[in-house]
């Protein structure tokens, strides 16, 4: 089984300045998929970046980059240059390969707050 | 082509009615998620299809929760005799299955559910 923590209920970042947001995983599968997903007030979850368990360099997606450190079980968000718009909830997420059939689980997100 | 849609963005019933709600995925997509959301809590994995088989249910979904994908292309989730405890975001979510970590789901804006 999958399990993502986050730790973080909240943070705030100032208006221009570069936020990371925690998430560590726990799986027994030799391969997975960490995302993050961002949830804005209005409901639907958007996806910002995907990291594969094998993949040599860190994802990045724009201004979203992924923090993987394999060892210590790790998949941080940094987002640079924040900007009033990333206000939002903020979910890491993953998937593992053993079944072949696992779906997507979820951590508790993290509310992120970006003043002006 | 719009994105997944969800019909309708809020229900309010009373306990002991029952309640059908309806998710149009992007039509090219062979897979269909549900997914169940609480007020401060990451989404939870309701059940999935692949084109019309429903092929994984979780322990979440009680025998008052149904769901359909008759022709492969929309969905809908019914509860049977709701409860309180029922009050939630449903989410609909869709993918078109290739590699199996990288699997991106792209979700609707969600049915918001009160129970009252």
């Amino acid at each position: 089984a999958q399990k993502i923590t986050q730790t973080q209920p909240g943070m705030f970042v100032q208006e221009k300045e570069a936020v990371t947001l925690d998430c560590t995983y726990d799986t027994s599968d030799p391969s997975y998929g960490l995302f993050w997903y961002k949830q804005p007030s209005s409901g639907e979850m958007i996806f910002l970046i995907y990291q594969g368990s094998y993949d040599q360099q860190n994802a990045t997606e724009g201004r979203y980059s992924l923090n993987f450190q394999k060892a210590r079980k790790s998949a941080n968000l940094v987002i640079s240059a924040s900007q009033l718009g990333d206000s939002a909830m903020y979910f890491c997420a993953m998937r593992g390969s053993l079944s072949g059939n696992t779906p997507l689980v979820f951590g508790k997100g993290t509310r992120l707050s970006v003043i002006a | 082509d719009t994105g997944v849609s969800q019909d309708p963005r809020h229900k309010i019933t009373k306990r002991g009615q029952n309640v059908t709600f309806r998710c149009d995925p992007i039509s090219e997509h062979n897979r269909l998620y549900w997914y169940r959301q609480t007020l401060g809590q990451g989404p939870e994995f309701l059940t999935y299809f692949q084109n019309e088989a429903q092929l994984e249910k979780s322990r979440l979904l009680s025998d008052r929760f149904s769901a359909e994908r008759p022709k492969g292309s929309f969905s809908t989730l019914e509860i049977q005799r709701t409860e309180q405890g029922d009050s939630a975001m449903y989410l609909c979510a869709s993918s078109f299955l290739g590699a199996t970590t990288n699997e991106k789901l792209f979700f609707g804006s969600g049915t918001q559910l009160s129970v009252l």
